[in-house]
């Protein structure tokens, strides 16, 4: 398997402007998560899902974040309108029994709001 | 909320020494990670634990419960070693992880 495959890798993008970032966790994992990084913060968790379901989204910034899990190969996280303060690191991982179990992370997506 | 803090914030080794690396939080916790973020930036799971100690290969972690305590040692320190470790805890019925602010080693050689 390749693992968790996230894309872009870097994104450079204005204020104002929508960003979409992407993740495709490994096949047979029921649960995917989305982290954000940053120097003052460090990793924290955003929103997880179970088998495609929104179960915790109470780490989700603002009405500016979005996520979406259409099916169990591909999630989304849309940020819109983009903010600086929302350039950090984010990476998308996944598991077989949630906290339970091993995550394993993707490379992670850094991205830089002007 | 769980307030996880890790000692220290940063270290530096000369290669081969024992490394210590400590995790405390406030809250009882259901399962503890350990990851390792390198300088390029992927992280990896080192250990998950709920009890007691586990090993792989030079890296030992040990959890105490009761004292709300984890520990990662690494024996025989290596410049590879080198890397941000990061405890993480997981509490109560959902799969929420609370993650340290992460300890930096300089393993030099």
């Amino acid at each position: 398997d390749a693992g968790v495959i996230q894309s872009p890798r870097h994104e450079v993008t204005e204020m104002g402007q929508e960003v979409t970032l992407r993740c495709k966790p490994i096949s047979g994992h029921d649960y995917l998560f989305w982290y954000r990084q940053t120097m003052m913060r460090g990793l924290e968790l955003l929103i997880y899902f179970n088998n495609n379901v929104p179960i915790d989204d109470s780490g989700m910034p603002e009405d500016r974040f979005s996520a979406k899990m259409p099916n169990a190969s591909f999630s989304t996280l849309k940020i819109q309108p983009s903010e600086p303060r929302d350039s950090a690191v984010y990476f998308c991982a996944s598991s077989l029994v949630g906290g339970y179990d091993e995550q394993f992370f993707g490379p992670g997506t850094r991205l830089t709001v002007l | 909320k769980n307030e996880v803090e890790q000692s220290p914030q940063n270290l530096t080794a000369q290669e081969g020494e024992f490394i210590t690396i400590n995790c405390s939080y406030s809250v009882g916790i259901s399962a503890l990670h350990w990851l390792q973020q390198h300088p390029g930036g992927g992280i990896v799971s080192l250990f998950m634990l709920s009890s007691g100690k586990k090993k792989h290969g030079r890296l030992i972690a040990t959890i105490n419960i009761q004292e709300k305590h984890s520990s990662l040692h690494i024996t025989a320190s290596h410049p590879r070693d080198s890397a941000v470790y990061i405890c993480a805890v997981k509490g109560g019925s959902n799969y929420k992880l609370t993650f340290g602010k992460g300890t930096l080693l300089t393993v030099n050689p």
